[in-house]
């Protein structure tokens, strides 16, 4: 069965500090795996996926991943925070039975000080 | 011109009642999915429906009930609405049910009184 852990339920960074977020899978398969961020009361944005092309992925507002098989690992990295970043973010994994399900993590919430 | 459009936004109900929740994607997709988000912020897959057929059925008890007139469309229906079921109801739609990444719709927050 795949699975995708989140480490630290809550993250602070100071503006225009590097954001580090935490995400490791498991799977027995080539995984698929995704960030996704949720703002208050919305629903939940892409922020980026891999699909096996390219190691570091880019997405969109200056966040990126890169993924490590050797380590099990997608984490999430922007170089500077930004107010308007602090939001919920989730990782998650697609399930080997290849239907589109989608595992998430437990989820990470961003904080971003002044 | 939303993408994933989910009604109602809010719905505040007595326990033991019936209620639905109606999803609509306009992106062409044929894969629409339901999520149940908790109190926790948890995301747990509930539905998927691939060109109105069921593909996934997760174990949610049979007082949910899915429903797909046509592929643009994912309904919800609840019966018998329990104080467990309050929690935010997201859809979702991609196109194949494959490894596309998935769009959401902005929830449903659902409050069992």
């Amino acid at each position: 069965a795949q699975s995708v852990t989140q480490l630290g339920s809550h993250v602070s960074v100071s503006e225009g500090a590097l954001v580090l977020l935490r995400c490791n899978y498991s799977s027995s398969v080539p995984p698929y795996l995704f960030w996704y961020v949720q703002y208050p009361n919305q629903g939940l944005q892409l922020l980026l996926k891999y699909t096996s092309a390219a190691t570091l992925v880019k997405g969109i507002n200056g966040f990126e991943a890169e993924f490590k098989k050797s380590e099990t690992s997608f984490h999430l990295t922007k170089p500077s925070a930004h107010m308007s970043d602090a939001a919920e973010y989730f990782c998650a994994v697609t399930a080997s039975s290849n239907t589109g399900k989608l595992i998430f993590g437990q989820g990470t919430t961003l904080q971003v000080k002044p | 011109d939303t993408a994933v459009s989910q009604t109602p936004k809010y719905l505040v109900t007595q326990m033991g009642n019936d209620k639905s929740i109606k999803c609509e994607q306009n992106l062409g997709h044929d894969t629409m999915y339901w999520y149940k988000q908790d109190s926790k912020k948890f995301l747990k897959i509930m539905f998927s429906y691939n060109n109105k057929e069921l593909i996934i059925n997760e174990t949610v008890p049979n007082r949910f009930s899915p429903k797909s007139p046509d592929k643009a469309h994912l309904n919800l229906h609840i019966n018998s609405l329990e104080l467990g079921d309050s929690a935010v109801y997201f859809c979702a739609s991609s196109q194949a049910y494959s490894n596309q990444p998935q769009h959401f719709g902005d929830g449903t927050r659902l409050s069992i009184l």
